[in-house]
């Protein structure tokens, strides 16, 4: 199985801050590469596919990055509504596997 | 408006049984891939099984091979999870969700329903 490593496990950032996460996977997984973000109480929510094709009626703050097994989420101004734990999942092949998440809290 | 709405959960004993549904409603679900994904209480995101359209290929993580069988009937809208020999590490939160075409990628989830193992 595809191995998915995100890092960090959690972060403070203040509103309006610029915030990046990292995603490795264990091989190569080409652009097969998505991100969801869930907060408390709630199913997860399909932000960017594809590494950088961002869902439709996802902010334009939300963008996403990387090929192979490297990549990257950027939220470029963090808003209150976005404290929440990140996922990223490889579309790559069957399992599909999910990143340990990364917590975004409020500094 | 894409909705998945989980049912069936609850509380049973180590060894038992429980079915979950997920009725679907606002778009075409004949013609969807559908998925099961489940969630430990503070843990993350783990796959547990896929269907296709047609309900013909089924797909199960090693953890829930040979005890779990995912099914659908495209009459009635509704994606079923049969769960068979359950264990505590089972307990989790199970969502139904939809995917995008014929990619691994899930764009639309259910609310979750939890799943409780416990004597």
């Amino acid at each position: 199985d595809i191995q998915m490593t995100q890092s960090p496990s959690s972060l403070s950032a203040s509103v309006g801050d610029r915030v990046t996460i990292t995603c490795r996977a264990s091989q190569s997984i080409s652009s097969y590469l998505n991100w969801y973000q869930q907060k408390p109480g709630k199913a997860p929510k399909l932000l960017i596919y594809a590494a950088s094709s961002l869902q439709s009626g996802v902010p334009p703050r939300f963008s996403g990055s990387g090929s192979g097994t490297d990549f990257t989420l950027t939220i470029s101004s963090l808003q209150p509504e976005d404290f929440a734990t990140y996922y990223c999942q490889h579309s790559y092949t069957i399992p599909v596997t999910f990143g340990g998440g990364t917590k975004v809290e409020i500094k | 408006e894409v909705q998945l709405v989980e049912s069936g959960g609850g509380l049973v004993q180590p060894g038992g049984s429980l079915r979950l549904s997920c009725a679907a409603s606002g778009f075409s679900f004949s013609n969807s891939w559908m998925y099961w994904v489940r969630q430990a209480p503070g843990k993350g995101l783990v796959w547990v099984s896929r269907i296709n359209s047609e309900g013909s290929t089924t797909s199960y993580a090693d953890s829930v091979k040979g005890r779990f069988t995912i099914s659908r009937d495209n009459a009635k809208n509704t994606l079923y999870l049969q769960m068979n020999s359950l264990r505590a590490e089972d307990t989790a939160v199970y969502y139904c969700a939809r995917g995008s075409g014929n990619s691994y990628r899930l764009d639309y989830w259910g609310q979750g329903i939890l799943v409780t193992v416990s004597s």
